[in-house]
């Protein structure tokens, strides 16, 4: 079984501040990692798919970095906005041909 | 849009009825995966279709089934239906069957809200 893990569950900040996220994964048998953003009432949007150890990817405010040999990636947003407030889904595959397992998601919330 | 389409949006069926839920996905996609989101639940897998041909299987109950059709729109059958399937439905489609190739990951439909009653 293959457990993809976030942390925290949920998070608070103030417009303006800067915030970050983790996700865990299983180091061995590493594929891939992609990241997603839900916000409510939509459907999940892709922001990056990762798949070397050290890769840094970056859309906008929104970051991430991966480490394949400890099993995390962390998602960065830099002065957080309104319109930030979703839920982050991260999810990894068993295997290079199988499709991906979401983690629970992290619910971001920034106060105005 | 995002191009991947399901119909219907909404859904309000009694125990014991059969539905079925239909996803075209965005042009060019070759795979489908259906997911299911329940109260308080994640994204539960249950079923990828690649080519018309299925690849893999979740935890997906016996009184569902899935298949894809050589337009390469599927659709996803939930039959004998209990208060508990009531749900989010999301397909999501990419053009590869790895999610190593995949650029910019799954691309997904804005999902079908089953309520059964």
């Amino acid at each position: 079984i293959l457990n993809v893990e976030q942390s925290p569950q949920s998070l608070h900040v103030q417009e303006g501040d800067s915030t970050n996220f983790t996700c865990s994964f299983p180091s061995s048998n590493f594929y891939a990692l992609h990241w997603y953003r839900w916000e409510t009432a939509k459907s999940p949007e892709a922001l990056f798919v990762m798949t070397l150890n050290g890769d840094e990817k970056k859309k906008g405010r929104i970051s991430a970095t991966l480490n394949t040999k400890e099993g995390y990636s962390y998602l960065y947003i830099k002065g957080s906005q309104p319109e930030d407030s979703a839920t982050y889904l991260c999810a990894s595959p068993k295997t290079s041909y199988d499709k991906v397992i979401f983690g629970p998601g992290t619910s971001l919330s920034v106060i105005p | 849009d995002s191009g991947v389409t399901q119909t219907p949006k909404h859904l309000i069926t009694a125990t014991g009825q059969r539905v079925t839920l239909r996803c075209s996905p965005r042009s060019g996609d070759l795979s489908v995966y259906w997911y299911q989101q329940s109260l308080d639940q994640g994204l539960q897998f249950l079923i990828q279709y690649y080519n018309g041909e299925e690849r893999a299987k979740g935890n997906i109950l016996e009184r569902f089934s899935a298949q894809q059709f050589p337009d390469l729109h599927s659709e996803l059958n939930l039959s004998s239906l209990e208060l508990g399937d009531s749900a989010l439905y999301f397909c999501a489609s990419s053009v590869s069957d790895s999610p190593i190739d995949l650029n910019y990951g799954y691309t997904f439909g804005s999902g079908t809200r089953l309520t059964v009653v």
